[in-house]
Protein backbone atom coordinates (compact mmCIF):
# COMPACT_ATOMS: atom_id res chain seq x y z
CA UNK A 1 0.00 0.00 0.00
CA UNK A 2 1.29 3.16 -0.97
CA UNK A 3 -0.81 5.17 2.03
CA UNK A 4 -1.40 8.50 1.50
CA UNK A 5 -0.09 10.19 -1.67
CA UNK A 6 -0.05 13.54 -2.30
CA UNK A 7 0.71 15.66 -5.90
CA UNK A 8 2.60 17.97 -6.26
CA UNK A 9 5.66 18.20 -3.96
CA UNK A 10 6.26 21.51 -4.86
CA UNK A 11 4.76 23.65 -6.22
CA UNK A 12 5.09 27.87 -6.85
CA UNK A 13 2.57 29.86 -7.69
CA UNK A 14 2.06 34.07 -8.87
CA UNK A 15 -0.75 35.99 -6.88
CA UNK A 16 -3.97 35.25 -8.85
CA UNK A 17 -3.13 32.20 -10.66
CA UNK A 18 -5.32 28.72 -9.28
CA UNK A 19 -4.26 25.24 -9.15
CA UNK A 20 -5.70 22.10 -7.24
CA UNK A 21 -3.75 20.23 -4.56
CA UNK A 22 -4.31 16.34 -5.11
CA UNK A 23 -4.82 13.52 -2.26
CA UNK A 24 -5.33 10.06 -2.51
CA UNK A 25 -5.33 7.31 -0.20
CA UNK A 26 -5.47 3.49 -1.15
CA UNK A 27 -6.34 2.42 2.43
CA UNK A 28 -10.18 2.28 1.97
CA UNK A 29 -10.62 5.28 4.18
CA UNK A 30 -13.42 7.12 4.78
CA UNK A 31 -12.43 10.67 6.02
CA UNK A 32 -10.09 12.79 4.91
CA UNK A 33 -8.84 15.82 5.56
CA UNK A 34 -6.75 18.88 4.35
CA UNK A 35 -4.50 20.93 6.87
CA UNK A 36 -2.39 23.85 6.98
CA UNK A 37 0.91 23.72 8.35
CA UNK A 38 2.80 27.26 9.09
CA UNK A 39 5.61 27.84 11.40
CA UNK A 40 4.86 27.88 15.27
CA UNK A 41 1.27 27.81 14.05
CA UNK A 42 1.13 24.03 13.76
CA UNK A 43 -1.57 22.37 12.25
CA UNK A 44 -4.20 24.11 10.78
CA UNK A 45 -7.54 22.22 9.80
CA UNK A 46 -8.60 23.92 6.36
CA UNK A 47 -11.76 21.11 5.39
CA UNK A 48 -12.84 17.86 5.73
CA UNK A 49 -14.79 14.80 4.48
CA UNK A 50 -16.28 12.66 6.93
CA UNK A 51 -17.65 10.40 4.04
CA UNK A 52 -17.77 10.04 0.52
CA UNK A 53 -20.13 12.73 -1.00
CA UNK A 54 -19.90 15.39 1.77
CA UNK A 55 -17.72 18.28 2.64
CA UNK A 56 -16.98 20.40 5.62
CA UNK A 57 -15.41 23.55 6.53
CA UNK A 58 -12.66 23.94 8.75
CA UNK A 59 -10.67 26.47 11.11
CA UNK A 60 -9.44 28.47 8.14
CA UNK A 61 -12.07 27.88 4.76
CA UNK A 62 -11.54 30.82 3.01
CA UNK A 63 -9.82 31.05 0.09
CA UNK A 64 -10.16 27.48 -0.43
CA UNK A 65 -12.01 25.03 -1.99
CA UNK A 66 -12.51 20.84 -1.94
CA UNK A 67 -13.94 18.08 -4.00
CA UNK A 68 -14.53 14.67 -2.34
CA UNK A 69 -13.94 12.88 -6.20
CA UNK A 70 -14.64 9.23 -4.88
CA UNK A 71 -14.00 7.60 -1.72
CA UNK A 72 -10.47 7.52 -2.78
CA UNK A 73 -9.45 10.80 -3.58
CA UNK A 74 -9.97 14.49 -1.98
CA UNK A 75 -8.76 17.59 -3.96
CA UNK A 76 -8.46 21.02 -2.50
CA UNK A 77 -8.47 23.88 -4.88
CA UNK A 78 -6.95 27.47 -4.53
CA UNK A 79 -9.05 29.65 -6.89
CA UNK A 80 -6.81 33.03 -6.83
CA UNK A 81 -3.63 32.47 -4.67
CA UNK A 82 -2.71 35.05 -2.46
CA UNK A 83 0.82 35.23 -0.26
CA UNK A 84 -0.80 34.46 2.69
CA UNK A 85 -1.19 30.99 1.43
CA UNK A 86 2.32 30.25 1.83
CA UNK A 87 2.26 27.33 3.65
CA UNK A 88 2.83 22.93 3.71
CA UNK A 89 -0.34 21.57 3.05
CA UNK A 90 -0.96 18.22 4.22
CA UNK A 91 -3.60 15.75 3.69
CA UNK A 92 -4.70 12.92 6.30
CA UNK A 93 -7.60 10.23 6.37
CA UNK A 94 -8.73 7.62 9.23
CA UNK A 95 -10.29 4.67 8.82
CA UNK A 96 -13.49 5.79 10.73
CA UNK A 97 -14.72 8.53 12.61
CA UNK A 98 -16.51 6.03 14.83
CA UNK A 99 -15.05 4.17 17.93
CA UNK A 100 -12.49 2.70 16.43
CA UNK A 101 -9.88 3.46 13.68
CA UNK A 102 -9.25 7.21 14.67
CA UNK A 103 -5.67 7.87 14.27
CA UNK A 104 -4.84 10.08 11.24
CA UNK A 105 -2.38 8.86 8.14
CA UNK A 106 -0.78 11.88 6.67
CA UNK A 107 0.62 12.21 3.27
CA UNK A 108 4.05 13.72 2.62
CA UNK A 109 2.97 17.26 2.18
CA UNK A 110 3.13 19.64 -0.39
CA UNK A 111 5.41 22.54 0.11
CA UNK A 112 3.68 26.01 -2.02
CA UNK A 113 4.94 29.50 -2.74
CA UNK A 114 3.21 32.49 -3.49
CA UNK A 115 5.09 35.09 -4.58
CA UNK B 1 -13.03 27.93 21.78
CA UNK B 2 -10.29 25.30 21.99
CA UNK B 3 -7.35 25.66 23.25
CA UNK B 4 -3.95 23.53 23.07
CA UNK B 5 -0.37 24.33 24.49
CA UNK B 6 2.58 22.66 23.63
CA UNK B 7 5.76 24.06 25.44
CA UNK B 8 7.30 25.97 22.43
CA UNK B 9 10.69 25.98 23.06
CA UNK B 10 13.14 22.78 22.00
CA UNK B 11 13.62 20.41 24.71
CA UNK B 12 17.26 19.32 24.72
CA UNK B 13 18.09 15.76 26.69
CA UNK B 14 21.56 13.29 26.55
CA UNK B 15 20.88 10.11 25.16
CA UNK B 16 19.74 7.36 27.88
CA UNK B 17 17.72 9.82 30.04
CA UNK B 18 14.01 10.24 29.73
CA UNK B 19 11.80 12.65 27.99
CA UNK B 20 8.91 14.28 29.03
CA UNK B 21 6.91 16.86 27.02
CA UNK B 22 3.81 18.56 28.27
CA UNK B 23 0.15 19.13 26.71
CA UNK B 24 -1.86 21.36 28.36
CA UNK B 25 -5.55 22.42 27.09
CA UNK B 26 -8.73 24.26 27.95
CA UNK B 27 -12.59 24.82 27.62
CA UNK B 28 -13.47 21.68 26.47
CA UNK B 29 -12.85 18.04 27.65
CA UNK B 30 -11.78 15.92 24.72
CA UNK B 31 -12.58 12.37 24.44
CA UNK B 32 -9.55 11.43 23.93
CA UNK B 33 -6.14 12.71 22.75
CA UNK B 34 -3.34 11.25 20.62
CA UNK B 35 0.43 12.16 19.87
CA UNK B 36 2.30 12.49 16.54
CA UNK B 37 6.03 12.33 15.56
CA UNK B 38 6.92 14.53 12.92
CA UNK B 39 10.67 14.84 11.18
CA UNK B 40 11.87 16.99 9.25
CA UNK B 41 9.76 18.00 5.69
CA UNK B 42 7.63 14.98 6.67
CA UNK B 43 4.06 14.59 7.36
CA UNK B 44 2.94 13.26 10.71
CA UNK B 45 2.91 10.14 12.11
CA UNK B 46 0.46 8.72 14.67
CA UNK B 47 2.23 7.27 18.00
CA UNK B 48 -0.46 6.95 20.71
CA UNK B 49 -3.97 7.25 21.45
CA UNK B 50 -5.35 7.89 24.78
CA UNK B 51 -9.34 8.01 25.50
CA UNK B 52 -10.54 10.26 28.11
CA UNK B 53 -11.50 7.30 30.53
CA UNK B 54 -8.36 5.74 30.31
CA UNK B 55 -5.11 7.45 33.18
CA UNK B 56 -2.07 6.13 31.16
CA UNK B 57 -0.98 4.18 28.26
CA UNK B 58 2.28 2.67 27.18
CA UNK B 59 4.09 1.37 24.11
CA UNK B 60 7.64 -0.29 24.03
CA UNK B 61 9.58 3.23 25.47
CA UNK B 62 7.00 5.52 25.26
CA UNK B 63 4.25 6.49 27.93
CA UNK B 64 1.09 8.56 27.50
CA UNK B 65 -0.79 9.69 30.80
CA UNK B 66 -4.29 11.94 30.28
CA UNK B 67 -5.29 14.06 33.48
CA UNK B 68 -8.83 15.42 32.27
CA UNK B 69 -8.67 17.52 36.07
CA UNK B 70 -5.90 18.85 35.33
CA UNK B 71 -6.71 19.00 31.28
CA UNK B 72 -3.21 17.78 30.72
CA UNK B 73 -1.38 14.85 28.92
CA UNK B 74 2.54 14.10 29.32
CA UNK B 75 4.63 12.17 26.84
CA UNK B 76 7.26 10.58 27.78
CA UNK B 77 10.18 8.57 26.18
CA UNK B 78 12.22 6.38 28.56
CA UNK B 79 15.88 5.70 27.43
CA UNK B 80 15.55 7.88 24.81
CA UNK B 81 18.03 7.50 21.83
CA UNK B 82 19.28 10.64 19.06
CA UNK B 83 16.86 8.58 16.49
CA UNK B 84 13.98 10.08 18.78
CA UNK B 85 14.66 13.50 17.50
CA UNK B 86 11.90 15.10 16.34
CA UNK B 87 9.05 17.50 16.78
CA UNK B 88 6.26 15.59 18.96
CA UNK B 89 2.69 16.82 18.03
CA UNK B 90 -0.26 16.99 21.07
CA UNK B 91 -3.64 16.30 19.37
CA UNK B 92 -7.12 16.29 20.61
CA UNK B 93 -10.57 15.07 19.52
CA UNK B 94 -12.74 17.80 18.42
CA UNK B 95 -16.01 18.37 20.35
CA UNK B 96 -18.12 18.08 17.39
CA UNK B 97 -18.96 14.41 17.63
CA UNK B 98 -17.94 11.93 15.35
CA UNK B 99 -16.04 13.71 12.55
CA UNK B 100 -12.49 12.71 13.46
CA UNK B 101 -11.37 15.99 13.13
CA UNK B 102 -8.20 17.09 15.81
CA UNK B 103 -6.97 20.02 17.12
CA UNK B 104 -3.57 20.24 16.87
CA UNK B 105 -0.81 21.58 19.48
CA UNK B 106 1.75 24.04 17.85
CA UNK B 107 4.63 21.12 18.69
CA UNK B 108 7.43 21.07 21.04
CA UNK B 109 10.97 20.22 18.95
CA UNK B 110 13.39 17.25 21.10
CA UNK B 111 16.99 17.19 20.62
CA UNK B 112 18.62 13.77 22.01
CA UNK B 113 22.06 14.55 22.69
CA UNK B 114 24.55 11.32 21.86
Amino acid sequence: NAGVTQTPKFQVLKTGQSMTLQCAQDMNHNSMYWYRQDPGMGLRLIYYSASEGTTDKGEVPNGYNVSRLNKREFSLRLESAAPSQTSVYFCASILTSLDRGREQYFGPGTRLTVT
Amino acid sequence: SQKIEQNSEALNIQEGKTATLTCNYTNYSPAYLQWYRQDPGRGPVFLLLIRENEKEKRKERLKVTFDTTLKQSLFHITASQPADSATYLCALAGPEGNTGKLIFGQGTTLQVKP
